[in-house]
């Protein structure tokens, strides 16, 4: 039973195709993170929610737009993809907004061509 | 501008010994920080942590010890087994305000030889 889930786990596409990730967390957390693992391996924060409000957006390019339905789930969509942003999409939660400790997900590995 | 380093991208320790990852921060803001390894094709999972206001944090065979005056932590492992053979993270954050808002070292690589 997985408590922080991601899909898709791999993702190939073409440059200028649009795309998304979902994660769902059944931790009951109430605060959601999307982190982003360059090719250097720094894992850097992109956006985080808290109980379905945006709190931290970094800065990230337009194309990059997050949603989140509820607090169990937060989306990732990239339009007009780049080779950029090739990358592994981490989707994370804590207990809440004070909390440090997060539970990550698997990760989905985006590859641009 | 990268404010949490780990220096060395890889450690080979024997099973049995201690193994020490050093992690270095440059922001004194800083006042949280943790441990996180990954395992291949995993997610980060979290490890230890400890807050500024403490110098040392012990969980069984993990110890991470700060020293603040130097900006400087280190995690320590006693006995090193196989299964630790992981990357580890440093991360750290600042403040209630930017809790959640971790910032990541690049990792450094463990591997625990039988």
């Amino acid at each position: 039973d997985t408590a922080v889930s991601q899909t898709p786990k791999y993702l190939v596409t073409q440059m200028g195709n649009d795309k998304s990730i979902k994660c769902e967390q059944n931790l009951g957390h109430d605060t959601m993170y999307w982190y982003k693992q360059d090719s250097k391996k720094f894992l850097k924060i992109m956006f985080s929610y808290n109980n379905k409000e945006l709190i931290i957006n970094e800065t990230v390019p337009n194309r990059f737009s997050p949603k989140s339905p509820d607090k169990a789930h937060l989306n990732l969509h990239i339009n007009s993809l780049e080779l950029g942003d090739s990358a592994v999409y981490f989707c994370a939660s804590s207990q809440s907004r004070d909390w440090g400790e997060l539970f990550f997900g698997e990760g989905s590995r985006l590859t641009v061509l | 501008d990268q404010q949490v380093k780990q220096n060395s991208p890889s450690l080979s320790v024997q099973e049995g010994r201690i193994s020490i990852l050093n992690c270095d921060y440059t922001n004194s803001m800083f006042d949280y920080f943790l441990w996180y390894k990954k395992y291949p094709a995993e997610g980060p999972t979290f490890l230890i942590s400890i807050s500024s206001i403490k110098d040392k944090n012990e969980d069984g065979r993990f110890t991470v010890f700060l020293n603040k005056s130097a900006k400087h932590l280190s995690l320590h492992i006693v006995p090193s087994q196989p299964g630790d053979s992981a990357v580890y993270f440093c991360a750290a954050s600042k403040g209630s305000s930017n809790t959640g808002k971790l910032i990541f070292g690049q990792g450094t690589t463990l591997q625990v030889k039988p």
